[in-house]
């Protein structure tokens, strides 16, 4: 079990160009999330799956967006036409249900850099 | 979700123990209090969680107040390894994790 891995760790990208990320969970791990963190702020939610479905979606999470998790294991988050403003660190987390005692681990993110 | 706030920042000298403290004061009783940590370009960790009982593990304790209307998060021996944000986050079981700002810890030599 290595954790949650995420590519790329970095992507510069033009404004107006799609990036796609991608997501590996912990194996086994059902619930999976993906969260956007900008400088000095706290990780803000996007959205989960539990499974391959999509159970809630944050306002966050424009048209440009989306995120897909096709036979319930790895994720991909897509961003179309890419904006100044999605330059953030964007960050996978997966768990076992979601119980009380259920911790979420984290990936190392992927840092998005729109120029 | 219930609201959390913590202190923007907070010193603590090495090898002390690290008091921080988190506000929940419109937490409601099916909420549980979780604490992560995020060490500088990682993703957070999880540290501990509890509902009402005062909780230890080998990182930390959490100290819940009677009312549960606060909590604080003890590192006993910080080192500089510690120092990170670190999250305060009341959680229905089943939602997601919703962060704020955070405490930021500075562990001084």
């Amino acid at each position: 079990d290595t954790g949650v891995s995420q590519n790329p760790r970095h992507k510069i990208t033009k404004r107006g160009q799609n990036v796609t990320f991608r997501c590996d969970p912990i194996s086994e791990h059902n619930r999976l999330y993906w969260y956007r963190q900008t400088l000095g702020q706290g990780p803000e939610f996007l959205t989960y799956f539990q499974n391959e479905a999509q159970l809630e979606k944050s306002r966050l999470l424009s048209d440009r967006f989306s995120a897909e998790r096709p036979k319930g294991s790895f994720s991909t988050l897509e961003i179309q036409r890419t904006e100044q403003g999605d330059s953030a660190m964007y960050l996978c987390a997966s768990s076992l249900g979601a119980g009380a005692d259920t911790e979420a681990f984290f990936g190392q993110g992927t840092r998005l850099t729109v120029v | 979700d219930a609201k959390t706030t913590q202190p923007t920042s907070m010193d603590c000298a090495e090898g002390r123990a690290a008091n921080l403290p988190c506000n929940h004061s419109t937490i409601s009783g099916n909420e549980y209090v979780y604490w992560y940590r995020q060490i500088h370009s990682q993703g957070p960790q999880y540290i501990i969680h509890g509902l009402k009982n005062n909780e230890t593990n080998e990182m930390a304790s959490l100290i819940i107040t009677e009312d549960r209307k606060s909590s604080t998060l003890i590192l006993p021996h910080a080192t500089l390894r510690d120092t990170a944000v670190y999250y305060c986050i009341v959680r229905v079981v089943g939602n997601d994790m919703r962060f704020g700002a955070g405490t930021r810890l500075t562990v001084k030599p």
